[in-house]
């Protein structure tokens, strides 16, 4: 079965400063997608990036990019020129691309709390 | 606009008592989830249908009913079986057709048990 493991229960970046979350996952499979969601004091989780396996590129938008490491199973996300904004709960999840059954469901890591210090 | 509605935001219950927890989406989607959210421990899914009339147990079923007889609409029970419903409940869709699709979420709603 896969798992998703988020290594950093807390992390703290002071603002415009640059930030990594660690993410790595388990899986036998070979083609998969991978997501980081955020969820600011709100509770409205909002999709932040995504990453196709079969894509050796990582993904980008705008100050958020991801360094996805696909053999070493590994897929963190950075967030450059962090805003008091970004404060918020991060979470890794993990997507089959099997369209079947129980492999549509998100596997989630357990979450980051990122807070930007002023 | 299009999106995830939930209702109530807030949800108080007695034990013993059962309590519908409403998801209700206009983005024309065909998968709807649901999530229990406590403390530390992530997300965790509890029930998730990809078409009307069908759905599936996720990780934490027990105690717990859903029904989909429409597209738009997955409401949630929570039963008195449930020992320790206080949580938060987290709604989303998606398009089942596509696999690496992202999963859109309601705001959510927040149960105590008193």
């Amino acid at each position: 079965a896969q798992t998703v493991t988020q290594s950093q229960p807390e992390m703290s970046v002071q603002e415009a400063e640059t930030v990594t979350l660690s993410c790595t996952y388990d899986t036998s499979e070979s083609d998969y997608y991978l997501f980081w969601y955020k969820q600011p004091p709100s509770r409205q989780m909002i999709l932040v990036i995504r990453q196709e396996a079969y894509k050796q590129q990582n993904a980008t938008e705008n100050r958020f990019s991801v360094n996805f490491q696909k053999a070493a199973k590994s897929f963190s996300l950075k967030i450059s020129d962090s805003q008091l904004g970004d404060a918020a709960m991060y979470f890794c999840a993990y997507r089959s691309s099997i369209n079947a059954g129980n492999n549509r469901k998100l596997i989630w890591g357990l979450g980051t709390s990122l807070a930007v210090n002023p | 606009d299009g999106g995830i509605t939930q209702s109530p935001k807030y949800l108080f219950r007695k034990e013993g008592q059962n309590v519908t927890l409403s998801c209700e989406q206009n983005l024309n989607h065909d998968a709807m989830y649901w999530y229990r959210q406590d403390p530390g421990q992530g997300l965790r899914l509890i029930y998730y249908s990809q078409i009307v009339n069908d759905f599936q147990k996720g990780d934490i079923a027990e105690g717990y009913s859903v029904s989909r007889e429409k597209k738009e609409s997955f409401p949630l029970t929570v039963t008195s079986a449930q020992k320790n419903p206080t949580a938060f409940y987290l709604c989303a869709s998606s398009k089942a057709q596509i696999a690496g699709g992202e999963q859109f979420f309601g705001p959510g709603t927040r149960l105590t048990v008193l």
